[in-house]
């Protein structure tokens, strides 16, 4: 069956640096990735998705990288700041509808 | 929340009974999705609705079933609860093919006794 793992559960950056977060997968072979938000208390929300056609896509101070052969996805946010301390997953989808995803990583901004 | 209600919000029961989480949706999307959401697990797919009455199992399937009679609803039951059970459940719905988003409910604080 499918495996996705994500970077270290727990990641804790200065105000204003880059965040880096990683997504790995392996058997399989998705048709694309997604990037999630969870805060405390409250289901996910969508972010980005990137299809496997696609190298890297970005909304804002957001950016992700997609890499099928390393069977890797980067998240990035930029000039971080305490408003983005959520748990992030990843997700993965077959053209069928179904999406499979990450334990996530818990993102603490520090100010 | 995308129009997605689920209910009730928090229980509490006893091994062995019978439990019914219920979704609704008044975004008349075509799938519906049902998660469960564990420390170290992530969430996992429980089971999935893709039209009514077209349902198909994920990869935590057994001990539960789910029933979609109309476009809007889409039940999970535990037929005989376990303490296995106790998790947060989610309900996630996409409008399907040309737009690959999963929108989710505030989910279901379901404890096993």
């Amino acid at each position: 069956s499918q495996k996705i793992e994500q970077n270290s559960e727990a990641l804790n950056i200065q105000e204003g640096k880059t965040a880096t977060l990683t997504c790995n997968y392996t058997n399989y072979s998705p048709a694309y990735l997604q990037w999630y938000r969870q805060d405390p208390g409250r289901g996910p929300v969508f972010l980005l998705l990137i299809r496997e056609n696609e190298k890297e896509k970005r909304k804002e101070r957001l950016k992700v990288t997609f890499d099928t052969t390393l069977k890797q996805s980067l998240f990035h946010i930029t000039a971080s700041q305490p408003a983005d301390s959520a748990t992030y997953l990843c997700a993965l989808a077959n053209t069928g509808n179904q999406f499979y995803f990450g334990t996530g990583t818990s993102l603490t901004v520090i100010p | 929340d995308a129009g997605i209600t689920q209910s009730p919000r928090h229980k509490v029961t006893e091994t062995g009974t019978p439990v019914t989480l219920r979704c609704h949706q008044t975004e008349n999307h075509r799938y519906m999705y049902w998660y469960r959401q564990d420390p170290g697990h992530g969430l996992r797919l429980i089971h999935y609705s893709y039209g009514v009455k077209d349902t198909d199992k994920g990869e935590v399937s057994d001990g539960y079933s789910v029933s979609r009679s109309k476009t809007e609803d889409f039940l999970l039951t535990l037929e005989s609860a376990t303490s296995s059970q106790t998790s947060v459940y989610f309900c996630a719905i996409s409008p399907g093919q040309g737009s690959e988003k999963l929108f989710f409910g505030s989910g279901t604080q379901l404890s096993v006794l």
